[in-house]
């Protein structure tokens, strides 16, 4: 099996935009859909963005999702960050009917 | 609107057994579009996938989990359970369950509920 790496914090300042970045250990990021969940403190996780880029309905357009295959990832964008967006946001790919979770990023919203 | 509650007990001594179950409403576990999976948490820690269900009790685990953990389905209640044996303080944990469509991912997911190993 694969791992998928993160980030372990980032932060960023209200109405600026962020990118948090999932690198795949081997394998082709693009041979496995990847998803992205968001879990604010004492709330199970939501998800955001899943098949690497399709909003989850309710979902805010400024949450995007992309994979770049030259350097084997994926990432999630948030534009015009808000205070609310603060959390821990977790990519996640498969192997065959096997999950793999990344292991977190910290969003601080300062 | 689909939604999942974990259930069980919230205090498992070690090398024992925890047990949960989930139950699914307003839907229909034997929907042919999608899986049901269990995802676990540590305090502080990030997620770990468990493993998943079918509603026809086709299962894939987690290998590093898999000769300790038994997921079923009861169609009748609407349920999904997990048994983890032999279990140690490393798996305290808050366990979910979740909904997995074929396309691989969790949504909507339960709340969760804390299971904590201590004798």
């Amino acid at each position: 099996n694969f791992m998928l790496t993160q980030p372990h914090s980032v932060s960023e300042s209200p109405g600026k935009t962020v990118t948090i970045s999932c690198t795949r250990s081997s394998g082709s990021i693009a041979s496995n859909y990847v998803q992205w969940y968001q879990q604010r403190p004492g709330s199970a996780p939501t998800s955001v963005i899943y098949e690497d880029n399709q909003r989850r309905s309710g979902v805010p357009d400024r949450f995007s999702g992309s994979i770049d295959t030259s350097s084997n990832s994926a990432s999630l964008t948030i534009s015009g960050l808000k205070t609310e967006d603060e959390a821990d946001y977790y990519c996640q790919s498969y192997d065959s009917s096997h999950m793999i979770f990344g292991g977190g990023t910290k969003l601080t919203v300062l | 609107q689909l939604q999942l509650q974990e259930s069980g007990p919230g205090l498992v001594k070690p090398s024992e057994t925890l047990s949960l179950t989930c139950t699914v409403s307003g839907g229909s576990i034997s929907s042919s579009s999608f899986y049901w999976g269990w995802i676990r948490q540590p305090p502080g820690k990030g997620l770990e996938w468990i493993g998943s269900i079918y509603y026809s009790g086709n299962t894939y685990y987690n290998p590093s989990l898999k000769s300790r953990v038994t997921i079923s389905v009861d169609t009748s209640k609407n349920q999904f359970s997990l048994k983890l044996s032999s279990v140690t303080a490393a798996d305290t944990a808050l366990y979910y369950c979740a909904r997995r469509p074929y396309t691989n991912y969790f949504d909507p997911w339960g709340q969760g509920t804390l299971v904590t190993v201590s004798s």
